[in-house]
């Protein structure tokens, strides 16, 4: 199955800034999969991405907060823009590991100060 | 739309003890189904999925699932637990297609000595 490299796996951040996560997968996927983990509660699925086209949001997530970018089959990128309290949570990307169902990075632990 | 229910926040069990973890989906088309497991501050980890087939479906760890069709199960099963075992379960739901992945709100195993 595909390995995902997630990096940070936490950080603490001032209100008003912004956070890049990054995922690097080591083979080539078409599609991968942003989610978030608020605390104590499931994983709500942010966007899809796709390599050369702009990603897909789900309802009540929007690119000016989590622009995405896709720059090639292996790698991605989320950011958390002018962040506040209620975005900390845990970040996960995933990819479709084919017949194996979803594989996902270890996640980044993202608290808002 | 497709959605699933785990109807236990948290399961205690003693060490040694079989345990089941409930897990009822919903959807107007069939489905794949997964349960993943989230040890303490790691990613997600996939368990067992059930595509098609053998409605008995066998994963890691010890663990088993059994698809309900009629009653639109997927209650998860293990006879015998570990400390190890502890962590947080999820059920999860797609719809054939493939792409979006819907998650339970989680069961927290605690195993006991």
């Amino acid at each position: 199955s595909a390995v995902i490299s997630q990096k940070p796996s936490r950080d603490i951040c001032q209100r008003g800034t912004s956070l890049t996560i990054q995922c690097q997968v080591d083979s080539q996927v078409t599609m991968m999969f942003w989610y978030r983990q608020q605390p104590g509660q499931s994983l709500t699925l942010i966007a899809t991405a796709n390599q050369g086209s702009e990603a897909t949001y789900e309802s009540g997530f929007v690119i000016d907060k989590f622009p995405i970018s896709r720059p090639n089959l292996t790698f991605s990128t989320l950011t958390v823009s002018n962040m506040s309290p209620e975005d900390s949570s845990i970040y996960l990307c995933s990819v479709e590991d084919g017949s194996r169902g979803y594989t996902f990075g270890s996640g980044t632990r993202l608290t808002v100060v | 739309a497709q959605s699933v229910t785990q109807l236990d926040s948290q399961v205690p069990v003693f060490e040694e003890a079989p345990v089941e973890l409930r897990c009822n989906y919903s959807s107007s088309v069939s489905v794949y189904l997964f349960w993943y497991v989230q040890y303490p501050n790691q990613g997600l980890q996939l368990l067992l999925k059930y595509l098609s087939g053998s409605t008995l479906v066998k994963g890691i760890n010890g663990f088993e699932a059994e698809f309900n069709k009629s009653q639109t199960s997927f209650h998860l099963r293990k006879p015998s637990v570990h400390i190890s075992d502890t962590a947080e379960y999820f059920c999860a739901v797609s719809e054939r297609g493939y792409q979006k992945v819907t998650f339970g709100t989680g069961t927290k195993l605690q195993v006991i000595p």
